[in-house]
């Protein structure tokens, strides 16, 4: 089965930090996506990427960037973080555009204080 | 443009009665659809897909779900719900048209099972 494999469980950072949510694949996926989710809101795409070094904005791309040097490893950075930002952070890769189910990580509760 | 409605945003039943969950979709061509499922503090896993072929489609856990064209919608269902249903249920739709073959999501109902 494939694994996606989010870095931190939990993460506390603090207003104006710089942070780096790692998300890693082991089934040769060539999209990755970077989703965040609140309660009442849903989940809502923040980047996306169907191959290495491409990414495209989501429907919430404020705030964030993203990082694909390698097909296996997509990286979310929060530039500036900012308490706004704290949510829950769930990253999911697929293999087939369109077609195939997204295999989500376990996700990422980030809380910024 | 694809959307994806769910019907009640919270569901509660009783152990042992039939669980329904209700998803409309819209789609300008030959939809596939997902039913995710997500635990508290989880990510989100597939219970079921549907692609192409039968319409009915079982899926894990006992749930299963069909494919109804003519009402555009997408019902999931387990005829006897267990205490460890209780979660969060996400339909899904995508399509090899617009929005660049990505996943719709709806905004998810979640289950409650009264003992």
């Amino acid at each position: 089965d494939v694994k996606v494999t989010q870095s931190s469980r939990y993460l506390v950072k603090r207003t104006g930090e710089k942070v780096f949510l790692e998300c890693v694949q082991d089934m040769d996926h060539e999209n990755m996506f970077w989703y965040r989710q609140d309660p009442g809101l849903g989940l809502r795409l923040i980047y996306f990427s169907y191959d290495v070094k491409m990414k495209e904005k989501g429907d919430i791309p404020e705030g964030y960037s993203v990082s694909r040097e390698k097909k296996e490893r997509f990286s979310l950075i929060l530039e500036s973080a900012s308490t706004n930002q704290t949510s829950m952070y769930l990253c999911a890769s697929s293999y087939l555009r369109g077609v195939s189910a997204y295999t989500f990580g376990s996700g990422t509760r980030l809380t910024v204080v | 443009a694809q959307s994806v409605t769910q019907l009640g945003s919270h569901v509660s039943v009783s152990e042992g009665a039939l669980v329904l969950l209700r998803c409309n979709y819209s789609s300008s061509v030959p939809p596939y659809l997902f039913w995710y499922v997500q635990y508290p503090n989880q990510g989100l896993q597939l219970l079921l897909k549907y692609t192409t072929g039968a319409t009915l489609v079982k899926g894990i856990n006992g749930f299963e779900a069909e494919f109804k064209k003519s009402e555009t919608s997408f019902h999931l269902t387990k005829p006897s719900a267990h205490m460890s249903d209780a979660a969060e249920y996400f339909c899904a739709v995508s399509d090899l048209g617009n929005q660049g073959g990505k996943l719709i999501f709806g905004q998810g109902t979640e289950l409650s099972v009264k003992p």
